[in-house]
Parts: C-alpha cells; sequence; structure tokens
C-alpha cells in the first residue's frame, strides 16, 4: 500500500520561469488537495479536485497557479512566471471522499526560486 | 486573519510526563478538528480528530478535547516519548468545505 506520491522533492529554479509538480494520490482516492507551507506557518489551502472537478480554490491561487487533475488520478500544479514569493514548500494530499474522510499528506516539493 | 491559532511555538516535556498542546478558534463555524504530527522533510501525518458534537475522543496515547463554549481545542500525549517530539498542527474544517484551516504548529520535543 503506497502513500500519497509528489515529484519533483526539490526544485530550484530561476525568477520568471515555470515549474510543474505532480501529484499521485493514494489509489481509489477521490479528492486530491493542495497546499502551501511557508517557514514558520502552517499549511495553507490552495485547492482541491472531486476526481477531475476542481471544486474550490484559495484566493491565494493567483492566475499564475494552475492545477489540474485531467483523468482524476494524478495532479499537476503550475507556476507561472515564478516570484521568490513562491519559495514554499508545495504539499499534496489525498482522501477517499469528503467531510471527515482523513487527509493523508505526501512529502512534498520544496521549491525555491532565486 | 487566523483563524487557527497555536500560541506556544514550543513546549519541552520530561519523557513518561503528559504533553499537553492547545489550540484556539475564531470560526464557530468550524465542525470538525484535527491534529497532525510533522516530522522534518516529511508531510503531515494524521494522529486523530474529533467532530464539533463530541467534547472528547481518545486513541492510545493520544486524546483530544473540544471546549466549544471556549473555543478551545487540546491535544493530550501520556506517556510522552522521545519520538513523539515534532512539530503539531491543529486544523479545522469549517462546514460545507473539505479544506483545512492550520495553526501556526508547536513544536514538541520529549526529552529523557
Amino acid at each position: 500500500d503506497t502513500g500519497v506520491s509528489q515529484n519533483p522533492r526539490h526544485k530550484i529554479t530561476k525568477r520568471g520561469q515555470n515549474v510543474t509538480f505532480r501529484c499521485d494520490p493514494i489509489s481509489e482516492h477521490n479528492r486530491l488537495y493542495w497546499y502551501r507551507q511557508t517557514l514558520g506557518q502552517g499549511p495553507e489551502f490552495l485547492t482541491y479536485f472531486q476526481n477531475e472537478a476542481q471544486l474550490e480554490k484559495s484566493r491565494l491561487l493567483s492566475d499564475r497557479f494552475s492545477a489540474e487533475r485531467p483523468k482524476g488520478s494524478f495532479s499537476t500544479l503550475e507556476i507561472q512566471r515564478t516570484e521568490q514569493g513562491d519559495s514554499a514548500m508545495y504539499l499534496c494530499a489525498s482522501s477517499r471522499g469528503g467531510g471527515m474522510d482523513t487527509q493523508y499528506f505526501g512529502p512534498g516539493t520544496r521549491l525555491t526560486v532565486l | 486573519d487566523q483563524q487557527v491559532k497555536q500560541n506556544s511555538p514550543s513546549l519541552s516535556v520530561q519523557e513518561g510526563r503528559i504533553s499537553i498542546l492547545n489550540c484556539d478558534y475564531t470560526n464557530s463555524m468550524f465542525d470538525y478538528f484535527l491534529w497532525y504530527k510533522k516530522y522534518p522533510a516529511e508531510g503531515p501525518t494524521f494522529l486523530i480528530s474529533i467532530s464539533s458534537i463530541k467534547d472528547k475522543n481518545e486513541d492510545g496515547r493520544f486524546t483530544v478535547f473540544l471546549n466549544k463554549s471556549a473555543k478551545h481545542l487540546s491535544l493530550h500525549i501520556v506517556p510522552s516519548q522521545p519520538g513523539d517530539s515534532a512539530v503539531y498542527f491543529c486544523a479545522a474544517t469549517p462546514m460545507n468545505t473539505d479544506k483545512l484551516i492550520f495553526g501556526t504548529g508547536t513544536r514538541l520535543q520529549v526529552f529523557p
């Protein structure tokens, strides 16, 4: 039984470049979530999917950010024209359903924008 | 605005003693509360949860207490073990959404 996996684990990029992260949820989990965590803070919600449908997006998700889950399995999070303020840990989680179903987190992708 | 607050950034407890981690919230629309534990370079790991219709939930060494009138949540770990040393996050879910809103975390250190 594998958990949530995220790739890459680390990404260093220059300001202005585009980056894409991938998340593979636990098999048969219908819900997939993206969070962002900066130093000294707790994870902040970005967006989540029910299968391939994006159900909610945070105000934090500016138009430079886009997330997809095309076949209801893995998801990608793309950041265009990265800024230094985008440097953070990007966490993905999945759950079987909504409500009180537990969200299980992956190890995260650490993004550093130079 | 910080809807979920963990006012103690760190806590140090001797092995075998009780660890009490506290959390306060401001949004009365929260209906589900959770505690996650996080080790360095790993994602948060679910520990224990409680619905707003309950005031206590217990799982082994971990007990969560909810005081709705005070909008206060606490996690008790007894007895504390060195392996419990980690950052603990309190989280809450508002009604009609499944997103988690996290506090800023409390770093627990359990020493021998």
